[in-house]
Order: C-alpha cells, then structure tokens, then sequence
C-alpha cells in the first residue's frame, strides 16, 4: 500500500513565523501536491512538484512556497504565517502521467496523507 | 474549461437502502474521472476510477460508479448503505486542457457531498 505520511497531524503556530510542513511518500512517485481544505470550498491547489526540483503553481499559491530536494519529500512552507491560513492541509502524491501500452495513458489516482490541522493565532 | 459538479450538498440514507451520490463532469476528450471517500479529521482515500468502456465500474467497500456519457455523469452507487459509510465523498477528474503537460497530473475536484446514512 501506498503510504503519504504527513509530519504532523495538529499544529500550532502564532502570526508571523515561519511555518514548514513536511509530507514524505514511499512509493517512488513522480508527482506529489499540496492543498488546503476549509468548509465551503473544498480542496484548493496550492502547489505541485512533478519530479525533483520542479514546481508548479496551483490555484492559492500566493503566501506559500515548497521545496523538493528529493524526490520522496515535499515541503510546504507558509513563510510569514496569517491567521487566514488556518486550514487543514493535504499532501497527496502519484505516478507520474506516463503513455503505457497500447497508446492509453495511465490513470493512476492520488494518494493521500493524513492532513495537518493547522492553527494561526 | 475542465470542471466536475456534484449538485447535493448533502444526501440522507436511511441503512439498508440503495445510495447514490452525483457528479457531473465536463471535460475535452476522454474524461478520467475518481472518486473519493473522507472521514473525519482524515485524509482522502480513493475508492475507485473510470475505466475506459466500463460503464459501472466497481470500487472498494462494496461501492461502484456508473457511467453515463451522454449525460456526462459518473454517478457513485451502492446497493445497501452501512451506517460507518457516513463520511464526505468527492468526485474529481483529470486536467486534461493541456494533454502531455505537466498539469495532466492534476485532479479538478468537486466540492464533496456528506453522506448521512441513519440507522
């Protein structure tokens, strides 16, 4: 089974720090994404990463960065943390979108972590 | 644009009864589609995906979809609702606006339906 492990399940941190979430998979997958999700608007994009070292902006980018140092390992960091970032906040990855036999892609869903609920005080 | 509805906020069951949950989709091209089951203070867990030429396709925990084209629909099912089947389920498809990108990873979610079932 495919295991997305996220650092932290609860955390708690005041305005203005900087905050890092760590998500660490074990299934050798190419892509992996950051979301947060609050009531009444579902699961928001922040960023992806699709191999080492790449990153790509999702839907909520601005107030957030990441890092992908290594390919098991994706960070999430809120650099001045603001109240408006209290959120519960999922890390998913997948196999990469490949072309597989027969010319069909593969579909292969996301998996994903436990979520982190983080508070901002 | 690529984008997935699922119209009800909420769906009531009472146990024993058959349930279904919508989604409706809209996509270019193929459509690969999932869904999704979470439970409180949980991650999401994938219950099952389209496949191609499947029109009901079967997932874990006794759960299926059916597939509809020409209504775009991809409706979650199951014949006999539990009461631990109490969670909020979403629908999501694939971001297929740019096939081969980068973004073709990427899942457009819907904005989950609760399921209550009551015993």
């Amino acid at each position: 089974d495919v295991k997305v492990t996220q650092s932290s399940r609860y955390l708690v941190k005041r305005t203005g720090e900087k905050v890092f979430l760590e998500c660490v998979q074990d299934m050798d997958h190419e892509n992996m994404f950051w979301y947060r999700q609050d009531p009444g608007l579902g699961l928001r994009l922040i960023y992806f990463s699709y191999d080492v070292k790449m990153k790509e902006k999702g839907d909520i980018p601005e107030g957030y960065s990441v890092s992908r140092e290594k390919k098991e390992r994706f960070s999430l960091i809120l650099e001045s943390a603001s109240t408006n970032q209290t959120s519960m906040y999922l890390c998913a990855s997948s196999l990469g979108w490949r072309l597989g036999q027969g010319g069909k892609y593969s579909n292969q869903p996301q998996h994903f972590g436990d979520g982190t609920r983080l508070s901002i005080l | 644009a690529q984008s997935v509805a699922q119209p009800e906020d909420q769906v009531n069951v009472a146990e024993g009864n058959p349930l279904t949950v919508k989604c409706t989709y809209s996509v270019s091209g193929n459509p690969y589609l999932f869904w999704y089951v979470q439970y409180p203070n949980r991650g999401l867990q994938f219950l099952l995906k389209y496949i191609t030429g499947d029109n009901l396709v079967k997932g874990s925990y006794g759960f299926e979809a059916e597939f509809n084209k020409s209504q775009t629909s991809f409706h979650l099912k199951k014949p006999s609702a539990l009461v631990s089947d109490s969670a909020l389920y979403f629908c999501a498809v694939r971001d297929m606006s740019n096939p081969g990108s980068s973004n073709t990873g990427k899942l457009i979610f819907g904005q989950g339906t609760t399921l209550q079932v009551k015993p």
